[in-house]
């Protein structure tokens, strides 16, 4: 089945304690990207890759890292959560210039 | 720049009823246009798509939605609700390589029996 993982689905954490998000997809799709979604501000883009080793920032890079070393994986990373990182993290693939496929969502809380 | 403003937050119809979820858009080029929808505790799946070819696109579940330059609009449609139509709904514009999706605050569209 084609599809874009997440995992883990539910995180609680402390501030400062490192933590990754890892996203895989099987569509072998160039494009991958990493959203947070906060209620009344829909998803806002934090990084992309338009391909393996090519990341680029989106619009609220701000505390978080990427790394895109195979073309399935694209883990995002948080070196020193803090608490207004609390937020719901999507996942997504796509052939580029053709629509995205979101996983299923990360719950993420920091304490 | 692109940015997307969906006009209600909230919206409530009866069960059979017409649904309009209002999205305008500014895009310094000619955008591509998604409305996804998000049922609770799920992820995002794609309703329909514009990308410049029939300006009424037909989505699934029998939802459409008109582009109107004119009016830089994107508004979707459904002629009547049903209860599993309840859910988040995001109109999505994108002007670079068909990737860089800008967000909607989404509207939260509740069905009453």
């Amino acid at each position: 089945e084609a599809q874009v993982t997440q995992n883990p689905r539910y995180l609680i954490t402390v501030t400062g304690k490192k933590l990754t998000v890892t996203c895989s997809q099987n569509m072998n799709h160039e494009y991958m990207s990493w959203y947070r979604q906060d209620p009344g501000l829909g998803l806002r883009q934090i990084y992309y890759s338009m391909n393996v080793e090519v990341t680029d920032k989106g619009d609220v890079p701000e505390g978080y890292k990427v790394s895109r070393k195979e073309k399935r994986n694209f883990p995002l990373i948080l070196e020193s959560p803090s608490p207004n990182q609390t937020s719901l993290y999507f996942c997504a693939s796509s052939l580029l210039d053709n629509e995205q496929f979101f996983g299923p969502g990360t719950r993420l809380t920091v304490l | 720049a692109q940015s997307v403003t969906q006009l209600d937050s909230h919206v409530s119809v009866s069960e059979g009823t017409p649904v309009l979820l209002r999205c305008n858009y500014s895009s310094s080029y000619s955008p591509s246009l998604f409305w996804y929808v998000q049922h609770p505790n799920k992820g995002l799946q794609l309703l329909l798509k514009y990308t410049s070819a029939a300006t009424l696109v037909k989505g699934i579940n029998g939802f459409e939605a008109e582009f109107k330059k004119s009016e830089t609009s994107f508004h979707l449609t459904k002629p009547s609700a049903h209860m599993s139509d309840a859910a988040e709904y995001f109109c999505v514009v994108s002007e670079r390589a068909g990737n860089m999706l800008t967000f909607g605050g989404g509207t939260r569209l509740m069905v009453k029996p």
